[in-house]
């Protein structure tokens, strides 16, 4: 299979920082992406890994680790604007399988 | 650059109806992909269209299907409507084969009534 796991809801304070976790299954897989969406938004590209190790762009940075089928994106100083939804996804641009999504909530 | 576009915002329709959505990819990207996003889920993938071909199919009856034009703008129709078409339609444009970054549209909210 194709699925994707991940965390239905995290809560965390401004200037935080947060992880959200995704294991996946083995099959076919290709990398790791992470996308972003606010309430009825569209979602919006973060972050992508084809290869283990950490990739960084400001303050979201993404991992991931072929040998254990997980990656993790990681929050840093958390904004009341990065309440949204979370999804990681698997396959090339032309045809992705989404998780479920992580809703993320930013306390003041 | 305009983005991805997709029209209309939002739809009504009774069950048994057909729909049409639409949508323009960003300039330069030569692929649409369609998704449906139920609520409180992540987007389930329809189909992608690449030289007004579709290309791969994501567990979805007949009833999806779909057209790209020659100028990479698509349009997916749904025929025969029921309740559980209720949904956010999403389109998502890209270029080349192995890119990785899809960019989407605001979508169209279908409301099967």
């Amino acid at each position: 299979g194709q699925s994707l796991e991940q965390p239905s809801e995290v809560t965390a304070v401004e200037g935080a920082i947060v992880q959200i976790n995704c294991t996946y299954q083995t099959s076919g897989f290709y990398g790791l992406s992470w996308y972003q969406q606010h309430d009825g938004g569209a979602p919006t590209f973060l972050s992508y890994n084809g290869l283990d190790g950490l990739e960084e762009t400001g303050r979201f940075s993404s991992f991931l680790s072929r040998s254990d089928s997980y990656g993790y994106l990681l929050l840093q100083e958390l904004q009341m604007k990065d309440s949204a939804s979370y999804f990681c996804s698997r396959g090339t641009a032309r045809q992705l399988t989404f998780g479920s999504g992580t809703q993320l909530t930013v306390l003041p | 650059d305009a983005g991805v576009t997709q029209s209309p915002t939002h739809l009504i329709k009774t069950r048994g109806q057909q729909v049409t959505l639409r949508c323009s990819p960003k300039s330069g990207h030569d692929t649409v992909s369609w998704y449906q996003q139920a609520l409180g889920q992540g987007p389930q993938f329809i189909f992608q269209y690449y030289e007004e071909e579709e290309r791969q199919r994501g567990n979805f009856p007949d009833r999806f299907s779909g057209h790209q034009f020659p100028n990479y703008s698509s349009e997916l129709n749904v025929n025969a409507l029921l309740l559980g078409d209720s949904a956010l339609y999403l389109c998502a444009s890209s270029l080349g084969r192995l890119n990785t970054e899809a960019f989407f549209g605001q979508g169209t909210r279908l409301t099967v009534v």
